[in-house]
């Protein structure tokens, strides 16, 4: 009954480190989505995926890249660390677009 | 992109207070979700809405799909400490390259006892 999972929850990176985050859903959604959250903005759209090997761009997506390589699992990488990447970033997943989005707890990410 | 005007943006009730916040945009909606987020979790659903006018309640909590379908409102009866949080509504739209759901910047909910 796990939902859907976001590892790690925690990070510290510095400038120009990559890493990538990982989301797991045990719900058999075919839509996955990345978001950021940050203070008084609400979740901003990163990416996301409408199945299996597939990804879009979202609203913010520059310094970000995903894949989607089986269809339970929605990675999201930074490639070169920037300062302004320091955030909350979750992960949902949906049945269908304009579905209800189930939420991971989120990853805390600091740049420094 | 589309834009969720939420208000307002922080509230302070006493407990046993109802509460009601909103969304408003100036384009037109297919559903409303309104979400609500505890701290250091991810937001949860409260209620879905589908249908212009549509009125629907869980629990104490109640929202409705405006009939211009530009708006949402969500109320809360008779408020509780555990009502405290951060309340979310977004809007999704099913034509052309919005298929995405938009997000409103948040209501910050604190019910003092």
């Amino acid at each position: 009954n796990a939902g859907v999972t976001q590892t790690p929850k925690f990070r510290v990176l510095k400038t120009g480190q990559s890493m990538t985050l990982l989301c797991a859903q045990d719900m058999n959604h075919e839509y996955m989505y990345w978001y950021r959250q940050d203070p008084g903005m609400g979740l901003r759209l990163i990416h996301y995926s409408v199945g299996e090997g597939t990804t879009a761009k979202g609203e913010v997506p520059d310094g970000y890249n995903v894949s989607r390589l089986k269809k339970q699992n929605f990675l999201l990488g930074l490639e070169s660390a920037a300062p302004s990447q320091t955030s909350v970033y979750f992960c949902a997943s949906s049945y269908f677009p304009g579905q209800p989005q189930h939420f991971g707890d989120g990853t805390r990410l600091s740049i420094l | 992109g589309q834009q969720l005007n939420q208000s307002p943006q922080s509230m302070f009730i006493q407990e046993g207070e109802d509460v009601s916040m909103n969304c408003t945009s100036s384009s037109i909606f297919n559903t409303w979700l309104w979400y609500k987020q505890d701290p250091g979790e991810g937001p949860v659903l409260l209620i879905a809405l589908y249908k212009a006018g549509e009125l629907t309640s869980n629990g104490r909590l109640t929202a409705q799909f405006g009939i211009t379908r530009k708006d949402s409102f969500l109320n809360i009866s008779a408020s509780i400490p555990s009502d405290v949080g951060i309340y979310f509504c977004a809007g999704y739209i099913s034509s052309g390259s919005a298929r995405q759901l938009t997000f409103g910047s948040g209501t910050q909910l604190t019910v003092l006892p």
